[in-house]
């Protein structure tokens, strides 16, 4: 398959836990990696390989996997993690890079 | 730390071709710890990979993409670049330059610079 599919938007209020979902077969054999983006701001990664956190990203980001379903947690949402989040994996062949259609966090 | 910087025209006409440059610092094209990548984002709309080259000169595109496009390195000047023929308006975006090592996705990115289509 050569989709990955995320929920458009999502909101979580100030404190509270989200868990932001993306489905793909690419997940039976890659990891996700997800990335972060504020408005006119390059994406940001924050979650890669099984759950990797890259040097300054906080620890209230986690990353999951089961079967088709890759997830981005984040627990203790602060206003500043208001931003849209975005997928990414490998197709089967793992030559070709995928992003899933992004998903829109407001913070309440 | 690598520092990425794309460079281009501001503006490109219907069926021309699109030209754009990302400086390398920090770190050389030539090397074998990092893979260079172009990824666009239309206004509003989610990112799209273009296609990637890695330091033996192997490239993959996006099939969606791979009749159109061509990414090229030129080590003299430590910059990689991407063209883009035929273009519409549909290839209107944002389009940004990054970099990986071998075992992460892109965790280099450069700023990013618009290229309108447009008669």
């Amino acid at each position: 398959s050569s989709e990955l599919t995320q929920d458009p938007a999502v909101s979580v209020a100030l404190g509270q836990t989200i868990r932001i979902t993306c489905q793909g077969d690419s997940f039976r054999n890659y990891y996700a990696s997800w990335y972060q983006q504020k408005p006119g701001q390059a994406p940001v990664l924050v979650i890669y390989g099984k759950n990797s956190r890259p040097s300054g990203i906080p620890d209230r980001f986690s990353g999951s996997s089961s079967g088709n379903t890759a997830s981005l947690t984040l627990t203790g949402a602060q206003a500043e993690d208001e931003a849209d989040y975005y997928c990414n994996s490998r197709d089967s062949s793992g030559d070709h890079v995928l992003f899933g259609g992004g998903t829109k966090l407001t913070v309440l | 730390q690598l520092q990425l910087q794309e460079s281009g025209p501001g503006l490109v006409k219907p069926s021309e071709t699109l030209s754009l440059t990302c400086s390398v610092s920090g770190g050389s094209v030539s090397s074998s710890l990092y893979y260079w990548g172009w990824i666009r984002q239309p206004p509003g709309k989610g990112l799209e990979w273009i296609g990637s080259m890695y330091y033996s000169g192997r490239t993959h595109y996006s099939p969606s993409l791979k009749s159109r496009v061509t990414i090229s390195v030129d080590t003299a000047k430590n910059q990689f670049s991407l063209t883009l023929s035929s273009v519409t308006a549909a290839d209107t975006a944002v389009y940004y330059c990054a970099a990986h090592e071998s075992l992460t996705p892109f965790d280099y990115w450069g700023q990013g610079t618009l290229v309108p289509v447009s008669s």
